[in-house]
């Protein structure tokens, strides 16, 4: 089974700043990463996902992707109070099937 | 805008009794989960079906059974509830985006046993 690990587990920012989390996983053959922004009470909402090696920006959202490293990151620049939220990297099973394995997620707060 | 749909939102129960938690959505997609997620925030995936058809049934006791009557509805029967039981349980519906999977979550069902 695919074992995610996201660090840190938590994170105080001042508005403004740049913010980065990081995801490691077990499998190299992993068909993608999803990231979710999950606020309390409320369901996951899917933010951007990778399949390939390198980048990838949407608006303020940067992920990058290192499989030999099995490394993924998130970025948010311009962090915004409203960004506050749990944040979870979701990984795809290689079975060939829609299954995705969730890290823990890191707990972000953006201080006005 | 929420399309995948959960009841109830809250439910607290003794120990041993049956509880069923209901889920539709109106995406269209044609396969739906049901994830648990911990104190901890942890999501594990239980069960996926695509078209009413189980695919996956991670490790989760036998006490728990998924129901589909077609692919816009799955839901959770507990047939004998344990402590270990309370959690949120989510439902989601994906879709093929690309390469891979886009999924979109309801609000989830809190349970509490006492």
């Amino acid at each position: 089974q695919e074992k995610v690990q996201q660090s840190p587990e938590s994170l105080i920012v001042p508005e403004g700043a740049m913010v980065s989390l990081n995801c490691s996983f077990s499998d190299s053959a992993s068909q993608s990463i999803w990231w979710y922004q999950q606020h309390p009470g409320k369901g996951p909402k899917a933010l951007i996902s990778i399949f390939s090696n390198g980048n990838k920006k949407e608006g303020r959202l940067t992920v990058y992707l290192n499989r030999a490293s099995l490394h993924v990151s998130l970025h948010i620049k311009d962090s915004q109070p409203s960004d506050s939220a749990v944040y979870l990297c979701a990984v795809s099973s290689n079975t060939g099937y829609q299954n995705f394995y969730f890290g823990k997620g890191t707990s972000l707060t953006v201080i006005p | 805008e929420t399309a995948v749909f959960q009841t109830p939102n809250y439910h607290v129960t003794q120990v041993g009794n049956e509880v069923s938690f209901n889920c539709k959505q109106t995406l269209g997609h044609d396969t739906m989960y049901w994830y648990k997620q911990d104190s901890k925030k942890l999501l594990k995936i239980m069960f996926s079906y695509n078209n009413k058809q189980l695919i996956v049934n991670e490790t989760v006791p036998r006490r728990f059974s998924p129901q589909s009557s077609d692919k816009a509805h799955l839901n959770l029967r507990i047939k004998s509830v344990e402590p270990e039981d309370s959690a949120v349980y989510l439902c989601a519906s994906s879709y093929r985006l690309g390469g891979s999977y886009e999924q979109y979550f309801g609000p989830g069902t809190r349970l509490t046993v006492l």
